[in-house]
């Protein structure tokens, strides 16, 4: 079944514990990206990555590594997680052909920062 | 400035009535791409429907359509019939230009049908 899975799908942590939430895709996509959900503010783009070694910054970088070592994983690292950093995180991947069409989620991690 | 600006925070509509969710979109660039996204209760982000700068036609998926007005910059979600299962979350976003790295997102819009 295609698909893009993430781990953990719920996580409690304390500040300063460093964390990685996993994403993996079965699909052979070129493009992964990870996106945090907040009340009244909608997805917003933390990094992106067009193919493997290639990573770029979103939106909403500060706090966050990622790194695209196989073209199937893309996980995010919270080096230092704080408060702010509470949380729904999705992943997100396409085939990227040139002219994207369809991102493909995953189910999403709910991440709590004490 | 707001790149998707969907300004219905939340609406209710009566079942098996039409429904039209706003979204009006801001760029440049003379291609890009729009999209709807569902979000039920259980949080998963499930695609619905697709609409390019240079398509002819607007889109449709079976009960979804997009209500595509260019020069208005505009791309309405519109559910026919609409069900109780229709409740949840719905997001519209934009490919801006031929890029495909940045998929930008409106805040949401929460549906409630009513039975």
């Amino acid at each position: 079944e295609a698909q893009v899975t993430q781990n953990p799908r719920y996580l409690i942590t304390v500040t300063g514990k460093k964390l990685t939430v996993t994403c993996s895709q079965n699909m052979n996509h070129e493009y992964m990206s990870w996106y945090r959900q907040d009340p009244g503010l909608g997805l917003r783009q933390i990094y992106y990555s067009m193919n493997v070694e290639v990573t770029d910054k979103g939106d909403v970088p500060e706090g966050y590594k990622v790194s695209r070592k196989e073209k199937r994983n893309f996980p995010l690292i919270l080096e230092s997680p704080s408060p702010n950093q509470t949380s729904l995180y999705f992943c997100a991947s396409s085939l990227s052909t040139g002219v994207l069409r369809e991102l493909f989620f995953g189910e999403g991690s709910r991440l709590t920062v004490l | 400035a707001q790149k998707i600006t969907q300004t219905q925070p939340g609406m209710f509509v009566q079942e098996k009535e039409a429904v039209t969710l706003d979204c009006t979109y801001d760029t440049s660039d003379p291609s890009y791409g729009l999209f709807w996204y569902k979000q039920p209760s259980s949080g998963e982000m499930i695609f619905l429907i697709y609409q390019g700068s240079y398509d002819q036609q607007n889109a449709t998926e079976g009960r979804y359509s997009l209500n595509f007005q260019k020069a208005r910059k505009s791309a309405n979600l519109v559910i026919s019939a609409s069900q109780l299962g229709d409740s949840a979350m719905y997001f519209c976003a934009m490919r801006e230009g031929n890029r495909d790295d940045k998929i930008i997102f409106g805040k949401g819009t929460r549906l409630h049908i009513l039975p």
